[in-house]
């Protein structure tokens, strides 16, 4: 239980075009869920949380017109980057902690369950 | 100064060796404690989570969070190559809605 994916797994794109990436939780409903970014041999940096039908809260730094979160239901939230410059090429990565899940195991306070990740790279 | 300091390796060990991870922080108010394993290109898995000061085991693993020290470890017993990955320490405090805070990550290679 608690699958969360991510589509597309990777992406490549020229510079100036929009990049849509799906999280969605599989088999449960998810609240909350994070986005970060990583870069290679580094650790995930958090860009914003997004709670289902309100706007995403943005960490400082992050421009939120650059990249715009939408969590429109409780098993999916998306992150278009828009504009796409190669400085943007990262490793995107979702989380999404447990809202409810029907019957199964407890799930821990501040669980959070990760997608497999989302390479894109902006040419 | 980062929240979070974690040793960023590599660590090489041979296989059969006890790995020891270690992370500190500065801030007194984390209460939740979690190691994550992340294998290459792959998003993070939950391994170890601890809430407040003590051990927890889980068959080769065990958690320890020492909360006067602000000093939490993980040790691996018996390490196998397919445990080379990245190991992330994560933290929360109450109330935290559901953040976490990161470390960096040590990578870890374990040799056949």
């Amino acid at each position: 239980g608690a699958v969360v994916s991510q589509h597309p797994s990777w992406v490549i794109c020229k510079s100036g075009t929009s990049v849509k990436i799906e999280c969605r939780s599989l088999d449960f409903q998810a609240t909350t869920m994070f986005w970060y970014r990583q870069f290679p041999k580094q650790s995930l940096m958090l860009m914003a949380t997004s709670n289902e039908g309100s706007k995403a809260t943005y960490e400082q730094g992050v421009e939120k017109d650059k990249f715009l979160i939408n969590h429109a239901s409780l098993t999916l939230s998306t992150l278009t980057v828009t504009s796409a410059h190669p400085e943007d090429s990262s490793f995107y990565i979702c989380s999404a902690v447990v809202g409810w899940a029907g019957s199964g195991r407890p799930y821990l306070y501040n669980e959070q369950f990760f997608g497999p990740g989302t390479r894109l790279t902006v040419l | 100064q980062k929240e979070v300091e974690q040793d960023p390796g590599p660590l090489s060990v041979p296989e059969g060796a006890i790995v020891s991870l270690n992370c500190t922080y500065s801030n007194s108010a984390f209460q939740y404690f979690m190691w994550y394993r992340q294998y290459s290109r792959k998003g993070p898995e939950l391994l170890m989570y601890t809430y407040s000061s003590g051990n927890k085991e889980d068959g080769r693993f065990t958690a320890q969070v020492d909360k006067s020290s602000k000093y939490i470890s993980l040790f691996i017993r018996d390490s196998q190559p397919s445990d080379s990955a990245t190991y992330l320490c994560a933290m929360s405090a109450e109330g935290a809605g559901n953040m976490l805070t990161f470390g960096g990550g040590t990578r870890l290679m374990v040799k056949p």
